[in-house]
């Protein structure tokens, strides 16, 4: 029962520099998201994707990009990499879109840019 | 904006004792779900209980139980007969519609042997 896989599970960076963050679920799930989580916050969501072939805003979109590449993965890109962007990232999926969903998550990426 | 808080950032709790976990929530709307999430030390974030708002009756799940009091938006978390595996930063949630969830910014609970 693998659910949602994340890889890398960590990362360090520099300024600048680019990655993409991958993203799977085995659940068959439509929807797929993308969060941030930095410390004493809770999980803010980046970007989201409510079914295949679709993407849109969270609350945090600034300097990421994603790309939903088919009903499994959902990947995160990071153009060029800030200190602000310093956090742990979480994929989540959930059968649809609708509120009363439940959201499985996978164990996020520690990401560090230097 | 929705917004979620929990006032308590650290609470403790004596092992096989009880211990409730504050949240409230600010909204205008009437239909809308609430989650209790558990991340222990893995960083897995693992779902605890659900509460819909048109349901008058609080939610349980096992010793997870929760008190919702609608209208004073409040969504506080039960656990009775605490173990050492509930030790864990625990994140109320708020979802009105599609895609929309907001996160207080936790609790980390300690239980002690």
């Amino acid at each position: 029962n693998a659910g949602v896989t994340q890889t890398p599970k960590f990362q360090v960076l520099k300024t600048g520099q680019s990655m993409t963050l991958q993203c799977a679920q085995d659940m068959n799930h439509n929807s797929m998201y993308w969060y941030r989580q930095d410390p004493g916050m809770g999980l803010r969501l980046i970007y989201y994707s409510a079914s295949e072939g679709t993407t849109d805003k969270g609350e945090v979109p600034n300097g990421y990009n994603v790309s939903r590449l088919n009903k499994r993965e959902f990947s995160l890109r990071l153009e060029s990499a800030a200190p602000s962007q310093t956090s742990v990232y979480f994929c989540a999926s959930s059968e649809t879109g609708t509120a009363k969903n439940i959201q499985y998550f996978g164990a996020g990426t520690r990401l560090s840019v230097l | 904006a929705q917004t979620v808080t929990q006032s308590q950032p650290e609470m403790s709790v004596q092992e096989a004792e009880t211990v409730t976990l504050s949240c409230t929530y600010d909204t205008s709307e009437s239909d809308y779900y609430l989650f209790w999430y558990k991340q222990p030390p893995s960083r897995q974030m693992i779902l605890v209980i659900r509460q819909e708002a048109y349901k008058q009756q609080n939610a349980t799940e096992n010793r997870f139980s929760v008190n919702f009091q609608k209208a004073a938006k409040s969504f506080s978390l039960k656990i009775s007969d605490s173990q050492l595996g509930d030790a864990a930063m625990y994140f109320c949630a708020y979802r009105r519609r599609n895609n929309d969830m907001r996160f207080g910014a936790g609790t980390r609970l300690t239980v002690k042997p």
